[in-house]
């Protein structure tokens, strides 16, 4: 079963910092990779998504990447701020089926 | 435009009731997904449909678990006899092609939060 490990899994930084969060798939036959974003309370939020054909994707702040041959990605956040605090998620399904396995998330806490 | 509905939001059940959880996806997807989220664990996958049929049953827990979808849009998660290990936040995603071979991003609702006394 693809077991999937994201580090940290806490992270508290001060505003302005860049940071990196970390994703690695025991299986590295993953598809594609998705970072979410949860607030508390609240459902996921879609940040990025990398394509099969892609290696990395931007979006504002936030860029992320993919190394499917080593099967890890990490999302890079530029100049935090206290409104990126949340808990990120890094999920991808296999080559072969459709379902998405999550990492346990890494718990982000920017201080102003 | 509208996201992922779902209801209830919250649902508090006696052990040994069962439940019905609602999912209305994004209108238009064809892909929906299910998910369970315990305190403290990372998301599990239940099942996914893709219109009206489930070629994905593998992460449904045990046979009190089903789910159907109907017209290609609401689905239903039905937890027969709830146990208290049942609690947890349900999650819907819908996504608007099937994610594996044809990928997309998954659009999630903001889940049902169901205690089990």
């Amino acid at each position: 079963k693809q077991e999937v490990t994201q580090i940290p899994a806490a992270l508290s930084v001060p505003e302005g910092e860049n940071l990196v969060l970390n994703c690695s798939f025991t299986d590295s036959a993953i598809y594609n990779l998705q970072w979410f974003r949860q607030d508390p309370g609240k459902g996921l939020t879609s940040l990025l998504l990398i394509q099969s054909s892609q290696r990395e994707q931007t979006s504002g702040r936030l860029n992320a990447s993919l190394d499917k041959s080593s099967g890890r990605s990490t999302l890079y956040i530029a100049a935090s701020q206290p409104g990126d605090s949340a808990t990120y998620l890094c999920a991808g399904p296999p080559n072969t089926g459709n379902q998405f396995y999550f990492g346990t998330g890494t718990s982000l806490t920017v201080i102003p | 435009g509208a996201g992922v509905s779902q209801s209830p939001s919250n649902k508090v059940t006696e052990k040994g009731k069962d439940v019905e959880l609602r999912c209305d996806p994004i209108s238009g997807h064809t892909a929906l997904y299910w998910y369970r989220q315990s305190l403290g664990q990372g998301l599990e996958f239940l099942i996914y449909f893709q219109g009206n049929s489930a070629p994905d049953k593998s992460g449904l827990p045990s046979d009190r678990f089903s789910a159907e979808r109907t017209g290609g849009s609401v689905s239903t998660l039905t937890i027969q006899r709830t146990q208290q290990e049942d609690s947890a936040v349900y999650l819907c995603a819908s996504s608007l092609l099937p994610g594996g071979l044809i990928t997309d991003t998954q659009y999630f609702g903001p889940g049902t939060r169901l205690t089990v006394l």
